[in-house]
């Protein structure tokens, strides 16, 4: 199984509301990631998680609130966005945040988010 | 930081022609480069991992191959079909920092 399920596929919100996105992976990877991918760009890396630990993020705005509750799930809590955030969200994982040459990514489906 | 360029942006061919797609990277102090494959409005779906110390890999009709000395990735498609439309995106894994970072693209379509 190299699944990463990511829920909802679609959201809709406006500018005052508060939403999550939900990712899961059952392969026991320790790592897990969230993208953000514009319409014809390339994913842009947002946050890393590396054994439940936030270990990197990418000068996101603070209106994007990643959170690790277990090995196995991924968060991002939205408030407060602008239509200018609204793209598709991914989320990916990987086994070993130690890097080692045959780690592999596996991403989600996505969230397509659009901000009204 | 690391910067990745894909080339050609856009590929149209007719059934059954190779595709080759190239795939440049600055920074060679790198773990493995992954080829994923995207259909419009989806995830991404890994094709190829090769790692920083093997030159090629192979899975079916795909073969990729690595120089990591001069930055270098190729994704070569054998025989192509239409199903094989979609984007297809480089990522080099980079050795510190834990990131994947993607080039633009290269945007196929194969004719019937």
């Amino acid at each position: 199984d190299t699944e990463v399920t990511q829920t909802p596929k679609h959201l809709v919100m406006g500018m005052t509301n508060k939403k999550s996105l939900k990712c899961e992976q059952h392969m026991g990877h320790r790592a897990m990631y969230w993208y953000k991918q514009k319409a014809k760009k390339p994913p842009e890396l947002m946050f890393v998680y590396s054994y439940e630990k936030l270990s990197i993020n990418e000068s996101v705005p603070s209106r994007f609130s990643p959170e690790c509750p277990n090995s196995s799930l991924l968060n991002l809590h939205l408030h407060a966005l602008q239509p200018e955030d609204s793209a598709l969200y991914l989320c990916a994982s990987s086994q070993d945040p130690r890097q080692t040459s045959n780690t592999e990514a596996f991403f989600g489906q996505g969230t397509r988010l659009t901000v009204v | 930081k690391q910067e990745v360029t894909q080339i050609p942006a856009a590929l149209s061919v007719p059934e059954g022609e190779n595709l080759v797609l190239n795939c440049s990277f600055t920074d060679s102090a790198i773990y493995n480069l992954q080829w994923f494959r995207q259909d419009p409005g989806k995830g991404l779906t890994s094709l190829l991992l090769i790692q920083s110390s093997q030159r090629e890999q192979t899975s079916g009709r795909l073969n990729a191959s690595l120089d990591k000395s001069s930055g270098r990735s190729t994704l070569y498609i054998a025989a192509s079909q239409p199903g094989d439309s979609a984007t297809y995106l480089c990522a080099p894994f980079k050795a510190a920092g834990n990131k994947l970072t993607f080039g633009g693209g290269t945007r196929v379509l194969v004719k019937p």
